[in-house]
């Protein structure tokens, strides 16, 4: 069976200082990955996606950026965090195959 | 624009009611429609899913009615409980495409 991980669970981190968010997952290979942000109280709003190795896709212009290094892994980033950063990260994953969507359990950051 | 609009943004129902959710998408291309449903500090979990060969799927006490013409689909929660309460997410997507476009989601309280 799959397994998606995602850590930390929750981060505080002050205005300025640089990130790094990790997903992993196990049980498949070439899964198209996906980051998303949810403000509190808020809907689903897509970051990133990949679907291969080195490949990256920006929905959204800001200071964030991803990474996939290796097939199963997947990492957000960002060298300045800002107040705005703040919320719940979402890692989730898909079989180029299929139209199921599966996602991890979050990341909370708060930016201080 | 806005590819799928979710409504009500909340909703509270008794328990043993029937919950309804509504969502609309805009394109016709779409052909998986999930909904997912997020207790506080998860991930949403996929719930169940239709394409639009059928008019209706059902599972356990969850039901997602689909009507192709008016571009509309819904969750229907039956016999609702307090264990229920969560937010529900529709959303949209299309085969051998990368992208899911969310609805706003709707904040279900089922009152005990």
């Amino acid at each position: 069976s799959q397994t998606i991980h995602q850590w930390p669970a929750t981060l505080v981190q002050p205005v300025g200082s640089p990130l790094s968010l990790e997903c992993t997952v196990e049980g498949t290979s070439n899964p198209n990955l996906y980051w998303y942000r949810q403000a509190a109280g808020r809907g689903l709003q897509l970051l990133f996606y990949s679907v291969g190795i080195g490949q990256i896709s920006s929905e959204v212009p800001q200071n964030l950026s991803a990474s996939r290094p290796q097939d199963r892994q997947f990492i957000l980033s960002s060298k300045k965090l800002l107040l705005s950063d703040s919320g719940f990260y979402l890692c989730a994953w898909r079989r180029p195959s299929s139209y199921e969507q599966y996602f991890g359990p979050g990341t909370r950051l708060t930016v201080t | 624009q806005q590819q799928v609009k979710q409504s009500p943004q909340s909703l509270i129902v008794q328990k043993g009611g029937i919950s309804i959710i509504n969502c609309a998408y805009e394109n016709t291309a779409f052909d998986y429609f999930p909904w997912y449903q997020q207790f506080p500090g998860k991930g949403p979990a996929l719930l169940i899913a239709i394409r639009p060969d059928v008019s209706e799927k059902k599972e356990g006490r969850f039901t997602i009615s689909f009507n192709k013409s008016a571009k509309q689909f819904s969750l229907h929660i039956m016999d609702s409980q307090p264990g229920d309460s969560a937010t529900y997410f529709c959303a949209a997507s299309m085969h051998n495409f990368n992208k899911f476009y969310f609805g706003s989601g709707t904040k279900l309280n089922v009152k005990p």
